[in-house]
Order: C-alpha cells, then structure tokens, then sequence
C-alpha cells in the first residue's frame, strides 16, 4: 500500500464549476500538508501550505485537512480553463528526514470551456 | 519571491555521455535542495537530498555514483548524470527550501529538465 493514495484522473468538469480534489494518506506522523499545481513539462507549483487539521483559504483554493480521517482535500471554486493541470499533494513529518515529501501521484484536470 | 531556477529545461545526449543539470536559487539562500525524478504520468520520486558543503543523501536503490551531486555553494547545485543510457530518459526536478524560512517552510520546484539519452 502506498503512503499516500490519490486518484489519477483525469477529471473534467466545465468552466466555473466547483473542483474538489483529494488525498488519503496512512502514516498518522504526517503533519505538514501542500498541494502543488504542475503543468505539462513545467516544475511544481506550490499552492497551498497547511499545518495539522483545519481549512485554509487563498482566492479559489481552500485546503482542508482532516487528521483523524487521514484525508486532505483541495477545492478549486469558479474553475477555469487555465486550471487545467496536474495536482499534486504532498506530505511531510514534522521531523526527521530534512525536508523530505511524499507526493500522490497527481490527479489530472481538465477545465472545458 | 521563492524562484528555482534550473538550466537547461531540455538536453538530447548521446549514450555514454555525460550531461550536467543545474539547480539555482535565485532569491534566497538554500543549504538543502532536492533531486527528484518524474516519469510520464507517475508522481515525484525523490532521488537524493544535497547538503551544501557536505556530501549528498541518496535514496535507497540510487547509484550515487551514475547520479554525481555538487551543492558548492548555497545558490547552485548541480546533479550530473554520469555515463548516461536511455533508461535514464527522465524529467528531473530540482527543489529548494528557503534557508531563512527555517525547517518547516515549503519546497519551490525548478521548471525540471527532461533529458533523452539516445
């Protein structure tokens, strides 16, 4: 079983809808959360940073973790074409390892017009 | 703030060759970048943790000695993939953490380097 779990798409949803991407993940010692955006070819791109349980918002993304289910989730509202990517979610532990991340292996979206 | 910059973004070499991949920080200092490698449609796999100064951490089943890493000072590393053959045909993404930001402050990715050995 992989440490952390996350379905490879591809989702495709329309302009301006409300994306929810997620991840679960199995070793309870991770603590720091963040989903990055990558597009074709391109390197990733930090979206959302988030500490332990609890939601955080910038703009069109909330993140939203939940500890005790071991589930994180990303949601895009109002999408748009520009969107379209690949997200990652990564993990890490609070100690240990410098600042080593596991990744899901990315969901593919793709917003239509 | 927070750029990563990696050169070059693509390189076609021959096999048996060597080619070298270079990893910047552009606008803050990075004692420890990270070497992953993506392939197609699979997640980030980290390959090594460079230390600048010191010796480079790899990861179990990386052969420290085809994947050569150099942090010489604390804006550049470099990742050299040494005697190169086609299974080596990947894209490789470099990440930093911003030294001042401490221990718990987020990786910024390079733009990666896809290499194709032929």
């Amino acid at each position: 079983q992989k440490e952390v779990e996350q379905d490879p798409g591809p989702l495709s949803v329309p302009e301006g809808a409300i994306v929810s991407l997620n991840c679960t993940y199995s070793n309870s010692a991770f603590q720091y959360f963040m989903w990055y955006r990558q597009y074709s070819r391109k390197g990733p791109e930090l979206l959302m940073y988030t500490y332990s349980s609890g939601n955080k918002e910038d703009g069109r993304f909330t993140a939203q973790v939940d500890k005790s289910s071991k589930y994180i989730s990303l949601f895009i509202r109002d999408s748009q074409p520009s969107d379209s990517a690949t997200y990652l979610c990564a993990m890490r532990k609070p100690t240990g390892g410098g600042n080593k991340l596991t990744f899901g292996t990315g969901t593919q979206l793709k917003v239509e017009l | 703030g927070a750029v990563v910059s990696q050169h070059p973004s693509r390189v076609i070499c021959k096999s048996g060759t060597s080619v070298k991949i270079e990893c910047r920080s552009l606008d803050f200092q990075a004692t420890t970048m990270f070497w992953y490698r993506q392939f197609p449609k699979q997640s980030l796999m980290l390959m090594a943790t460079s230390n600048e100064g010191s010796k480079a951490t790899y990861e179990q089943g990386v052969e420290k000695d085809k994947f050569l890493i150099n942090h010489a000072s604390l804006t550049l590393s470099t990742l050299t993939v040494t005697s190169a053959h086609p299974e080596d045909s990947s894209f490789y993404i470099c990440s930093a953490r911003d030294h001042e930001g401490g221990f718990n402050s987020p990786l910024h990715f390079g733009n990666g380097t896809r290499l194709t050995v032929t």
